[in-house]
């Protein structure tokens, strides 16, 4: 399967604990996003790379979230603290820039519930 | 600053009827537009884009959408609904750093 990887799917965790999820892109794709998408909401951009540069980060991304892809291939997002707000399903996409109008290609996710 | 607008959050067919999902945008110069469907517990799936080309796009599994620029629209239509086509549908526009901005999103029923 060459499609974007992530890792776990589900994560259930209580609150006060630190949670980290990986995810692999496509491999030859050099931009990687992280969104949030809670019940019955679009997904919400969260923060992206080119290569291994952190080009943006949401006003969404608390300190308690960091990010990073030291090598331009695999991120991972932790969360500290973890909070009962922080439950919802976390996205990863990866794309190509070549232009305008990039597709973004999506992981299946992984499912946070914080107790 | 970029934004789009899903304007049902539930539309339910008959099988074998037409679909209608619509969107709308806003755009302070001429985006690129997508539509995904996500499928419960299954990742994002991209159905079709618009990218300044044409403004009639197809997509995958029999749908289309027209890029209406008058009305910035963008609805996603299909001739004939099948079960498998129940899921939720996001409209998507892409900003001037090709970040790209998410619908609410429509849930699709079909009713046998």
């Amino acid at each position: 399967d060459t499609g974007v990887s992530q890792d776990p799917r589900h994560k259930i965790t209580k609150r006060g604990q630190n949670v980290t999820f990986r995810c692999d892109p496509i491999s030859e794709h050099n931009r990687l996003y992280w969104y949030r998408q809670t019940l019955g909401q679009g997904p919400e951009f969260l923060t992206y790379f080119q290569n291994e540069a952190q080009l943006e980060k949401s006003r969404l991304l608390s300190d308690r979230f960091s990010a990073e892809r030291p090598k331009g291939s695999f991120s991972t997002l932790e969360i500290q603290r973890t909070e009962q707000g922080d439950s919802a399903m976390y996205l990863c996409a990866s794309s190509l820039l070549v232009g305008k109008g990039e597709t973004q290609y999506f992981g299946p996710g992984t499912r946070l519930l914080v107790l | 600053a970029q934004s789009v607008t899903q304007l049902d959050s539930h539309v339910s067919v008959s099988e074998g009827t037409p679909v209608l999902l619509r969107c709308n945008y806003s755009s302070s110069y001429s985006p690129s537009l997508f539509w995904y469907v996500q499928h419960p517990n299954k990742g994002l799936q991209l159905l079709l884009k618009y990218t300044s080309a044409a403004t009639l796009v197809k997509g995958i599994n029999g749908f289309e959408a027209e890029f209406k620029k008058s009305e910035t629209s963008f609805h996603l239509t299909k001739p004939s609904a099948h079960m498998s086509d129940a899921a939720e549908y996001f409209c998507v526009v892409s900003a001037l750093d090709d970040k790209i901005i998410f619908g609410k999103g429509t849930r699709l029923h079909i009713l046998p």
